[in-house]
């Protein structure tokens, strides 16, 4: 169970095109997903945290403008990188938080990422 | 504000070698959650293990270990008799609260046949 489709894997696009990425949750209904950046042999970065209806919460130094989240039902949130540059060129990953017994026991399940290439 | 360390960058030994992987986190709350997470070469994040704050009590999943000690804020992770297929990078998190996960650099794991 909870387990969360993330398309595509990979994908390649051209300078100044826009990207979407989807995260679907099949099993479950995810009121809270994250998204992470990876760079090569480097950590997760969270760039943002979306609940579903509302506004995503941005952290400190993501273009919101430019790294578009929308979390419009309980089983999908979708990242669109608008006008992608090669610096935008990166692993993407999405994460849904999973509840667990107690009220502040969750995990979370992470989709299988996105492999973006801005050429 | 919490933090997560991963001292080791890489990591690289013979199979059937015990390796252990260390991490130390930083916490002000006392109720957290700590994780382990291995990212094979495809990229996808196996969940591993979760933690809270209040069971200290160390765990043992087949040949995977892990050791929680408060006392020194670690939660170091233990492959006995590793193979070849547990190459992979290995995350440690942590998450306080309802706040975010927070992710340690990664320990890349080598396992050599």
């Amino acid at each position: 169970g909870a387990v969360v489709s993330q398309h595509p894997s990979r994908v390649i696009c051209k300078s100044g095109t826009s990207v979407k990425i989807e995260c679907r949750s099949l099993d479950f209904q995810a009121t809270t997903m994250f998204w992470y950046r990876q760079f090569p042999k480097q950590s997760l970065m969270l760039m943002a945290t979306s609940n579903e209806g509302s506004k995503a919460t941005y952290e400190q130094g993501v273009e919101k403008d430019k790294f578009l989240i929308n979390h419009a039902s309980l089983t999908l949130s979708t990242l669109t990188v608008t006008s992608a540059h090669p610096e935008d060129s990166s692993f993407y990953i999405c994460s849904a938080r999973v509840k667990g017994g107690g009220a502040l026991d969750y995990g979370y399940t992470f989709g299988s990422g996105t492999r973006l290439t801005v050429v | 504000a919490q933090k997560v360390t991963q001292a080791q960058t890489e990591i690289s030994v013979v199979e059937k070698e015990d390796v252990t992987l260390d991490c130390v986190y930083e916490t002000r709350d006392t109720t957290y959650y700590l994780f382990w997470y291995k990212q094979p070469p495809s990229g996808e994040l196996v969940f591993l293990i979760r933690r809270n704050s209040f069971d200290e009590q160390n765990e043992i999943s087949g040949r995977y270990s892990w050791n929680f000690q408060k006392s020194t804020s670690s939660f170091n992770f233990t492959i006995t008799a590793s193979q070849v297929v547990d190459s992979a990078v290995y995350f440690c998190a942590l998450r306080q609260g309802a706040q975010k996960l927070v992710f340690g650099q990664g320990t890349r794991l080598t396992i050599n046949p």
